[in-house]
C-alpha cells in the first residue's frame, strides 16, 4: 500500500543527457513537491505544484523542469545534467500547503557520469 | 544562509537512555515545526510536530519542546531503542502567514547501541 512511489530508485545518466524522474501518489493530495538532497545536506525544495499551479523556487536552475499531467503523477526533467546534479531526488505530497504534513517517497538516486 | 540549523551531525546513545536532538531557527515567521526520521534507502517519514502556540507536544516515547524566545526546539526520545537509529530532520514553516513550504535542517544521525 505504497503511498508515494518514485521510479526509478536509481538512475545513471551521462553528462548532458536529458533524464526524467517519475513520482506518483495514491493519496489524492493537492500538493506535490520535488526536493534535491546532496550528501549530509538538508533537502532543498526545487519546486512544487498546488493542483495545477506551478511554483518555482527562486534559486532553482533553469536546467530543472517539472510536469504534472494529473493529480497522481509528477515528473522532474533535468534537461542537461551536470556532475553537480548528482544527488538524491525526493518527491513529497501534502493535502494542503503550510501546516500540512508532507509524505515522502523513497527517492531516486541520480548518478551523472 | 541556513534558517534551520541542526548543529550536531551525529549523536550516540545507549539503549534505554534518553536521546535529545536539537534544532535552532533564525526566521521569526516560522510557526510550525516538524521532525522527520529517515532510514537509509527510504524517504523521510513524519514523526511529530508542534505549533508555535504550544511549548510541548508528546506522542508515546517522543516529545518535542519549543522555546520560541530562544528560537530553539528539541526532540526527546525516552527510552531510546536500537530501531530509533536513523537520521532525524528538523523542519519549519511559516504557515500562519498563509502560504509556506517547509525549510529543513541538515539532519542529525542518531545511533542507539544495545
Amino acid at each position: 500500500d505504497a503511498m508515494v512511489i518514485q521510479n526509478p530508485r536509481y538512475q545513471v545518466t551521462q553528462f548532458g543527457k536529458p533524464v526524467t524522474l517519475s513520482c506518483s501518489q495514491t493519496l489524492n493530495h493537492n500538493v506535490m513537491y520535488w526536493y534535491q538532497q546532496k550528501s549530509s545536506q538538508a533537502p532543498k525544495l526545487l519546486f512544487h505544484y498546488y493542483d495545477k499551479d506551478f511554483n518555482n523556487e527562486a534559486d532553482t536552475p533553469d536546467n530543472f523542469q517539472s510536469r504534472r499531467p494529473n493529480t497522481s503523477f509528477c515528473f522532474l526533467d533535468i534537461r542537461s545534467p551536470g556532475l553537480g546534479d548528482a544527488a538524491m531526488y525526493l518527491c513529497a505530497t501534502s493535502r494542503d500547503i503550510s501546516t500540512d504534513t508532507q509524505y515522502f517517497g523513497p527517492g531516486t538516486r541520480l548518478t551523472v557520469l | 544562509d541556513q534558517q534551520v540549523k541542526q548543529n550536531s551531525p551525529s549523536l550516540s546513545v545507549q539503549e534505554g537512555r534518553i536521546s535529545i536532538l536539537n534544532c535552532d531557527y533564525t526566521n521569526s515567521m516560522f510557526d510550525y515545526f516538524l521532525w522527520y526520521k529517515k532510514y537509509p534507502a527510504e524517504g523521510p517519514t513524519f514523526l511529530i510536530s508542534i505549533s508555535s502556540i504550544k511549548d510541548k507536544n508528546e506522542d508515546g516515547r517522543f516529545t518535542v519542546f519549543l522555546n520560541k524566545s530562544a528560537k530553539h526546539l528539541s526532540l526527546h526520545i525516552v527510552p531510546s531503542q536500537p530501531g530509533d537509529s536513523a537520521v532525524y530532520f528538523c523542519a519549519a514553516s511559516a504557515g500562519g502567514s498563509g502560504y509556506s513550504t517547509l525549510t529543513f535542517g541538515k539532519g542529525t544521525m542518531l545511533l542507539v547501541s544495545p
